[in-house]
């Protein structure tokens, strides 16, 4: 079963405009959730996250948003830049029964922005 | 900062043959785990490993297993290659105590022919 869903897989955004990428979860034990950026060839980065105790984690151009009643959780970017076009992958971190961390990730929505 | 190397880019194999794919992470990382990333599918957990000799299995770990006989090192194995497991395969690497945020290396392509 798919725990963590990205439903978009493509986002075309005019450049300077905002972003939006949206990621919903069906496990309530994450305690943890985490948004990565990757470029062809290459591995994904670590972008920004945000704890489950929090609402909203802002850095830089980059907000991420947390709805846990409706479980749901988005990727702001303001404002988009050429630079800012990959694929984005939602992740969410639980616990497991012998006490590792583990990561769930996301389908993946490829941001592209355009001049 | 933390450099997580994957020994090959490209591989092509045969159906059939086992296929060793390596790891190596040059900073003391307790944690360690093998993804494989696919269209539409995003990137699925095989395996990991929180300290040497130890292994877990993750959501799709059928026809593969692990070794990690150093710390700094983890292999994953297809132990008979088949064309369903031509992939992107991309390992990580985290600290005990580093809840969130793991370093990549930057992938293998896996073609099975």
């Amino acid at each position: 079963d798919q725990q963590v869903k990205q439903n978009s897989p493509s986002l075309s955004v005019q450049e300077g405009r905002i972003s939006i990428l949206n990621c919903d979860y069906t496990n309530s034990m994450f305690d943890y959730f985490l948004w990565y950026k990757k470029y062809p060839a290459e591995g994904p980065t670590f972008l920004i996250s945000i704890s489950s105790i929090k609402d909203k984690n802002e850095d830089g151009r980059f907000t991420v948003f947390l709805n846990k009643s409706a479980k749901h959780l988005s990727l702001h970017i303001v404002p988009s830049q050429p630079g800012d076009s990959a694929v984005y992958f939602c992740a969410a971190n639980r616990a497991t029964w012998e006490g590792a961390q583990k990561l769930v990730f996301g389908q993946g929505t490829r941001l592209t922005i355009n001049p | 900062d933390v450099k997580v190397t994957q020994s090959s880019r490209y591989l092509v194999k045969r159906t059939g043959e086992k296929v060793f794919l390596e790891c190596v992470q040059d900073m003391d990382h307790e944690n360690m785990f093998w993804y494989r990333q696919d269209p539409g599918l995003g990137l699925r957990l095989i395996y990991f490993s929180y300290d040497v000799k130890m292994k877990e299995k993750g959501d799709i770990p059928e026809g593969y297993s692990v070794s990690r006989e150093k710390k700094e090192r983890f292999s994953l194995i297809l132990e008979s290659a088949s064309t369903n497991q031509t992939s992107m395969y991309l390992c990580a690497s985290k600290t005990e105590d580093g809840l969130y945020g793991y370093t990549f290396g930057s992938g293998t392509r896996l073609t099975v022919v």
